[in-house]
Protein backbone atom coordinates (compact mmCIF):
# COMPACT_ATOMS: atom_id res chain seq x y z
CA UNK A 1 0.00 0.00 0.00
CA UNK A 2 0.96 3.51 -0.17
CA UNK A 3 3.38 5.25 2.56
CA UNK A 4 3.12 8.77 2.85
CA UNK A 5 6.59 10.78 5.08
CA UNK A 6 6.07 14.20 6.07
CA UNK A 7 8.45 16.56 7.10
CA UNK A 8 9.08 18.19 9.68
CA UNK A 9 6.77 17.12 12.73
CA UNK A 10 7.05 20.28 13.99
CA UNK A 11 7.89 23.97 12.56
CA UNK A 12 7.99 27.80 14.02
CA UNK A 13 7.92 30.56 12.08
CA UNK A 14 7.92 34.26 12.87
CA UNK A 15 5.05 35.84 11.94
CA UNK A 16 5.31 37.09 8.07
CA UNK A 17 7.62 34.47 7.00
CA UNK A 18 7.78 31.56 4.97
CA UNK A 19 6.90 28.04 5.90
CA UNK A 20 7.56 25.09 3.56
CA UNK A 21 6.30 21.56 4.51
CA UNK A 22 7.49 18.53 2.69
CA UNK A 23 5.85 14.93 2.05
CA UNK A 24 7.05 11.85 0.22
CA UNK A 25 4.96 8.61 -1.18
CA UNK A 26 5.77 5.54 -2.43
CA UNK A 27 3.28 4.57 -5.04
CA UNK A 28 3.99 5.71 -8.18
CA UNK A 29 -0.18 4.94 -9.19
CA UNK A 30 -1.01 7.76 -6.98
CA UNK A 31 -2.24 11.02 -8.82
CA UNK A 32 -4.21 12.91 -6.21
CA UNK A 33 -2.43 15.27 -3.31
CA UNK A 34 -4.39 17.21 -1.09
CA UNK A 35 -3.18 19.23 1.83
CA UNK A 36 -5.64 19.21 5.09
CA UNK A 37 -5.11 21.89 7.97
CA UNK A 38 -6.78 20.78 11.28
CA UNK A 39 -7.57 22.82 14.14
CA UNK A 40 -8.00 20.84 17.96
CA UNK A 41 -10.67 18.63 17.83
CA UNK A 42 -11.80 19.34 14.48
CA UNK A 43 -12.45 18.07 11.07
CA UNK A 44 -9.72 18.45 8.15
CA UNK A 45 -10.05 21.26 6.29
CA UNK A 46 -8.78 20.78 2.57
CA UNK A 47 -6.83 23.87 1.77
CA UNK A 48 -5.36 22.99 -1.77
CA UNK A 49 -4.92 19.62 -3.66
CA UNK A 50 -2.76 19.38 -6.74
CA UNK A 51 -3.11 16.79 -9.48
CA UNK A 52 -0.28 14.50 -11.17
CA UNK A 53 -0.80 16.26 -14.36
CA UNK A 54 0.33 19.68 -13.59
CA UNK A 55 3.44 20.60 -11.10
CA UNK A 56 2.72 23.95 -9.28
CA UNK A 57 -0.62 24.95 -7.98
CA UNK A 58 -0.89 28.52 -6.10
CA UNK A 59 -3.99 29.77 -4.58
CA UNK A 60 -3.23 33.60 -2.88
CA UNK A 61 -0.40 33.03 0.00
CA UNK A 62 -0.60 28.69 -0.37
CA UNK A 63 1.12 27.19 -3.17
CA UNK A 64 1.95 23.08 -3.93
CA UNK A 65 4.56 21.93 -5.88
CA UNK A 66 4.51 18.12 -6.95
CA UNK A 67 7.89 16.14 -8.40
CA UNK A 68 6.14 12.88 -9.34
CA UNK A 69 9.52 11.36 -10.26
CA UNK A 70 11.02 12.03 -7.26
CA UNK A 71 7.90 11.20 -5.69
CA UNK A 72 7.29 14.24 -3.19
CA UNK A 73 5.32 17.59 -2.99
CA UNK A 74 5.35 20.37 -0.97
CA UNK A 75 3.70 22.54 0.61
CA UNK A 76 4.35 26.62 0.90
CA UNK A 77 2.83 29.27 3.02
CA UNK A 78 4.23 32.56 2.60
CA UNK A 79 2.76 35.87 4.80
CA UNK A 80 2.32 33.69 7.35
CA UNK A 81 -0.35 34.67 10.07
CA UNK A 82 -0.96 33.58 13.42
CA UNK A 83 -4.04 31.77 12.49
CA UNK A 84 -2.21 29.23 10.34
CA UNK A 85 -0.75 27.64 13.50
CA UNK A 86 -2.42 24.39 13.08
CA UNK A 87 -1.71 20.79 12.28
CA UNK A 88 -1.15 20.32 8.81
CA UNK A 89 -1.65 16.79 6.95
CA UNK A 90 -0.20 15.65 3.46
CA UNK A 91 -1.93 12.99 1.78
CA UNK A 92 -1.63 11.04 -1.48
CA UNK A 93 -4.19 8.93 -3.60
CA UNK A 94 -4.64 6.46 -6.28
CA UNK A 95 -7.15 4.72 -8.11
CA UNK A 96 -9.32 3.26 -5.15
CA UNK A 97 -9.70 6.84 -3.90
CA UNK A 98 -8.22 5.65 -0.53
CA UNK A 99 -6.69 8.59 1.05
CA UNK A 100 -3.38 7.86 2.93
CA UNK A 101 -2.26 10.30 5.47
CA UNK A 102 1.42 12.26 6.11
CA UNK A 103 2.48 12.09 10.29
CA UNK A 104 0.84 15.77 10.13
CA UNK A 105 3.43 18.96 11.02
CA UNK A 106 2.50 21.27 14.10
CA UNK A 107 2.88 24.67 12.75
CA UNK A 108 3.12 27.55 15.03
CA UNK A 109 3.67 31.30 13.89
CA UNK A 110 4.84 33.46 15.95
CA UNK A 111 3.17 37.05 16.61
CA UNK B 1 -22.74 22.35 -0.88
CA UNK B 2 -20.50 19.25 0.02
CA UNK B 3 -21.38 18.88 3.79
CA UNK B 4 -20.82 15.96 5.63
CA UNK B 5 -22.43 15.58 9.27
CA UNK B 6 -21.34 13.03 12.20
CA UNK B 7 -23.50 12.52 15.30
CA UNK B 8 -23.20 12.05 17.97
CA UNK B 9 -19.90 14.81 18.08
CA UNK B 10 -18.93 12.77 21.51
CA UNK B 11 -19.73 10.14 23.61
CA UNK B 12 -18.75 8.64 26.67
CA UNK B 13 -19.65 4.59 27.37
CA UNK B 14 -19.06 1.83 29.67
CA UNK B 15 -16.85 -0.80 29.00
CA UNK B 16 -18.53 -3.80 27.09
CA UNK B 17 -21.39 -1.68 25.35
CA UNK B 18 -21.74 -0.90 21.98
CA UNK B 19 -21.83 2.59 20.29
CA UNK B 20 -23.12 3.38 16.56
CA UNK B 21 -22.19 6.63 15.09
CA UNK B 22 -23.84 7.84 12.16
CA UNK B 23 -22.39 9.89 8.82
CA UNK B 24 -24.56 11.56 6.74
CA UNK B 25 -23.86 13.48 3.15
CA UNK B 26 -26.56 16.51 3.90
CA UNK B 27 -26.28 17.26 0.14
CA UNK B 28 -25.07 14.80 -1.87
CA UNK B 29 -25.05 11.67 -2.74
CA UNK B 30 -21.86 9.65 -1.22
CA UNK B 31 -21.80 5.59 -2.42
CA UNK B 32 -18.81 5.40 -1.17
CA UNK B 33 -17.72 6.69 2.57
CA UNK B 34 -14.57 5.90 4.50
CA UNK B 35 -13.82 5.71 8.48
CA UNK B 36 -11.00 7.10 9.85
CA UNK B 37 -9.43 7.13 13.48
CA UNK B 38 -7.43 9.88 14.97
CA UNK B 39 -5.49 9.46 18.18
CA UNK B 40 -4.01 12.25 19.97
CA UNK B 41 -1.50 13.82 18.10
CA UNK B 42 -1.29 11.37 15.51
CA UNK B 43 -2.64 11.01 11.99
CA UNK B 44 -5.52 9.90 10.85
CA UNK B 45 -5.62 6.19 9.67
CA UNK B 46 -7.86 4.74 7.43
CA UNK B 47 -10.22 1.99 9.20
CA UNK B 48 -12.61 0.91 6.20
CA UNK B 49 -14.13 2.08 2.72
CA UNK B 50 -17.70 1.87 2.81
CA UNK B 51 -19.76 1.31 -0.45
CA UNK B 52 -23.07 1.82 -0.47
CA UNK B 53 -25.50 -1.67 -1.06
CA UNK B 54 -22.55 -4.02 -0.36
CA UNK B 55 -19.41 -4.69 2.20
CA UNK B 56 -17.16 -2.49 3.46
CA UNK B 57 -13.54 -3.28 3.01
CA UNK B 58 -11.26 -2.81 5.83
CA UNK B 59 -7.83 -2.35 6.16
CA UNK B 60 -5.27 -4.55 7.64
CA UNK B 61 -5.38 -5.12 11.34
CA UNK B 62 -8.86 -3.78 11.84
CA UNK B 63 -10.98 -6.30 13.32
CA UNK B 64 -14.04 -6.19 11.19
CA UNK B 65 -16.54 -8.23 13.58
CA UNK B 66 -15.39 -5.24 16.43
CA UNK B 67 -16.56 -2.18 14.14
CA UNK B 68 -19.29 -3.11 12.06
CA UNK B 69 -20.01 -0.69 8.83
CA UNK B 70 -23.31 -0.47 7.31
CA UNK B 71 -23.95 1.45 4.34
CA UNK B 72 -27.35 1.48 3.53
CA UNK B 73 -28.39 4.36 1.60
CA UNK B 74 -26.55 6.69 -0.81
CA UNK B 75 -26.65 9.32 2.15
CA UNK B 76 -25.90 7.50 5.42
CA UNK B 77 -23.07 5.25 6.66
CA UNK B 78 -23.14 4.10 10.19
CA UNK B 79 -20.15 2.77 12.19
CA UNK B 80 -20.71 0.18 15.58
CA UNK B 81 -17.80 -0.23 17.84
CA UNK B 82 -18.89 -3.68 19.79
CA UNK B 83 -18.03 -4.59 23.08
CA UNK B 84 -16.41 -1.11 23.08
CA UNK B 85 -12.85 -1.01 25.53
CA UNK B 86 -11.34 1.63 26.72
CA UNK B 87 -8.13 1.50 23.97
CA UNK B 88 -11.17 1.88 21.46
CA UNK B 89 -11.09 5.64 23.39
CA UNK B 90 -10.55 7.70 19.43
CA UNK B 91 -11.51 10.48 17.47
CA UNK B 92 -13.24 8.93 15.33
CA UNK B 93 -14.20 10.56 11.26
CA UNK B 94 -16.06 9.98 8.36
CA UNK B 95 -15.94 11.48 5.11
CA UNK B 96 -17.54 11.34 2.13
CA UNK B 97 -16.30 10.79 -1.96
CA UNK B 98 -18.48 13.32 -3.65
CA UNK B 99 -16.29 13.33 -7.26
CA UNK B 100 -13.00 11.03 -8.18
CA UNK B 101 -10.39 11.47 -4.89
CA UNK B 102 -12.18 14.10 -3.41
CA UNK B 103 -13.33 13.34 0.13
CA UNK B 104 -15.02 15.37 2.33
CA UNK B 105 -15.04 15.29 6.07
CA UNK B 106 -17.64 14.97 9.06
CA UNK B 107 -17.06 16.56 11.91
CA UNK B 108 -15.58 13.82 14.16
CA UNK B 109 -17.30 11.76 16.98
CA UNK B 110 -14.97 11.68 20.28
CA UNK B 111 -15.88 8.61 21.87
CA UNK B 112 -14.14 7.87 25.58
CA UNK B 113 -14.94 4.38 27.31
CA UNK B 114 -15.08 4.18 30.69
Amino acid sequence: GENVEQHPSTLSVQEGDSAVIKCTYSDSASNYFPWYKQELGKRPQLIIDIRSNVGEKKDQRIAVTLNKTAKHFSLHITETQPEDSAVYFCAASGGANNLFFGTGTRLTVIP
Amino acid sequence: GAVVSQHPSWVICKSGTSVKIECRSLDFQATTMFWYRQFPKQSLMLMATSNEGSKATYEQGVEKDKFLINHASLTLSTLTVTSAHPEDSSFYICSALLVYNEQFFGPGTRLTVL
